[in-house]
């Protein structure tokens, strides 16, 4: 059973298309994260939610917006999208409360923008 | 802010043992971490350090902390053709929302 799950795992889009990304974590975790990698492996947060708080937002242009429905769900909408959007997206899970433990990510989710 | 060092690339023999190194700024790290990750897939957690320790060993892996000098290492013993990856360091601080600042990644090549 997967502890961090993405959908979709691959994603091609036109430029200007709306799109959306979910993840859900099956860890009882109370944060989420979204982060981009781009093409030479650099990752960076974007967002971070606490029991479905908006804790971290990075300087992330704001046609990229998640939402978290639940502690266990954090989703990733992007408005117009741009060629420099095409990335790969994590998603992953933390227990807050547990300091020493790292973050569960998910297996990735591929945006290619054409 | 935070900044984490990595070197791009390292290549190593099978049956020698690897070390990647790994700087960072951030002078209240709490803990700090080795991640690797695989082609195609997610970042999967090796080991981590906390920042008042100055070694931790398991199996295969040793990690190594000069707190002083902000140097992470990661050593891997009889290294492996499935060692082969791309390691990240990360580190931990104290601002709100457990934020990972992550390395760039160093290129385990490992040749037979």
């Amino acid at each position: 059973d997967t502890a961090v799950s993405q959908t979709p795992k691959y994603l091609v889009t036109q430029m200007g298309n709306d799109k959306s990304i979910k993840c859900e974590q099956n860890l009882g975790h109370d944060t989420m994260y979204w982060y981009k990698q781009d093409s030479k492996k650099f990752l960076k947060i974007m967002f971070s939610y606490n029991n479905k708080e908006l804790i971290i937002n990075e300087t992330v242009p704001n046609r990229f917006s998640p939402k978290s429905p639940d502690k266990a769900h954090l989703n990733l909408h992007i408005n117009s999208l741009e060629l420099g959007d095409s990335a790969v997206y994590f998603c992953a899970s933390s227990q807050g409360a547990q300091r020493d433990y790292g973050y569960t990510f998910g297996s990735g989710t591929r945006l290619t923008v054409v | 802010g935070e900044d984490v060092e990595q070197s791009l690339f390292l290549s190593v023999r099978e049956g020698d043992s690897s070390v990647i190194n790994c700087t960072y700024t951030d002078s209240s790290s709490t803990y700090l971490y080795w991640y690797k990750q695989e082609p195609g897939a997610g970042l999967q957690l090796l080991t981590y350090i906390f920042s008042n320790m100055d070694m931790k060993q398991d199996q295969r892996l040793t990690v190594l902390l000069n707190k002083k000098d902000k140097h992470l290492s990661l050593r891997i013993a009889d290294t492996q053709t499935g060692d082969s990856a791309i390691y990240f360091c990360a580190e931990k601080g104290t601002a709100a929302g457990n934020k990972l600042t992550f390395g760039g990644g160093t290129r385990v090549l490992v040749k037979p």
